[in-house]
């Protein structure tokens, strides 16, 4: 079965500082894992996406994660961060149910991003 | 407008009660999902719909139940809601396609139960 861990259910970071989110995964096979990011009083939206292929994954604004199958880890980051940044971010990985076709989102317990001016 | 919408934003209600929240979406998209947030704890899947006549219990369906419309509408009802139901709740949507596909959220409703 696959699951998530968030290291850190908050994080507090300088403005121009380094964001980095930490996210391990379990699963039992190659695996498809997202970030989703929340703002307040807002749903979530996908930041972005490994499925296969280029291990290093662009997203939107700026963010970046590292797919490393060795470390099972797919850690979020962004060189500098901005008061904008400020929300919530949720790692998750695909759970495959018996069934073709039968993907479900696990997600992790959430990291709460605070960025300080 | 927004692509995913839910009715109603916000709800007060009493243990007891029976209470439909409403999920709409205009991306013509097969498959709906909808979540529960509690804090600290991430989303948890309640139940989901791969079609108009598929629809599956997820994480924790107890106490819950769904309805799938349309393709475009998919409602939760709480039966007799309870204290420990006070949560957000989201809806979502995917196209039928990979497991890579992504999920596109409505905005949530903030249900309390007293």
């Amino acid at each position: 079965a696959q699951s998530v861990t968030q290291l850190g259910s908050h994080v507090s970071v300088s403005e121009g500082a380094l964001v980095l989110l930490r996210c391990n995964y379990s699963s039992s096979v190659p695996p498809y894992l997202f970030w989703y990011v929340q703002y307040p009083n807002q749903g979530l939206q996908l930041l972005l996406k490994y499925t296969t292929g280029a291990t290093l994954v662009k997203g939107i604004n700026g963010f970046e994660a590292e797919f490393k199958k060795s470390e099972t880890s797919f850690h979020l980051t962004k060189p500098s961060a901005h008061m904008s940044d400020a929300a919530e971010y949720f790692c998750a990985v695909i759970r495959v149910y018996s069934g073709a076709g039968s993907y479900q989102l696990t997600f992790g317990k959430g990291t709460k991003l605070s960025v300080i001016p | 407008d927004a692509d995913v919408t839910q009715t109603p934003r916000n709800r007060i209600t009493k243990t007891g009660k029976r209470i439909m929240l409403e999920c709409s979406q205009t991306k013509g998209h097969d498959r709906m999902y909808w979540y529960r947030q509690d804090p600290g704890l991430g989303l948890q899947l309640i139940y989901y719909s791969f079609d108009v006549k598929d629809i599956n219990k997820g994480e924790i369906s107890d106490g819950y139940s769904v309805s799938r419309q349309a393709q475009a509408k998919f409602s939760l009802s709480l039966e007799s809601a309870i204290p420990n139901q006070t949560a957000l709740y989201f809806c979502a949507t995917s196209e039928r396609t990979s497991g890579s596909a992504e999920q596109f959220f409505g905005p949530g409703t903030r249900l309390t139960v007293l």
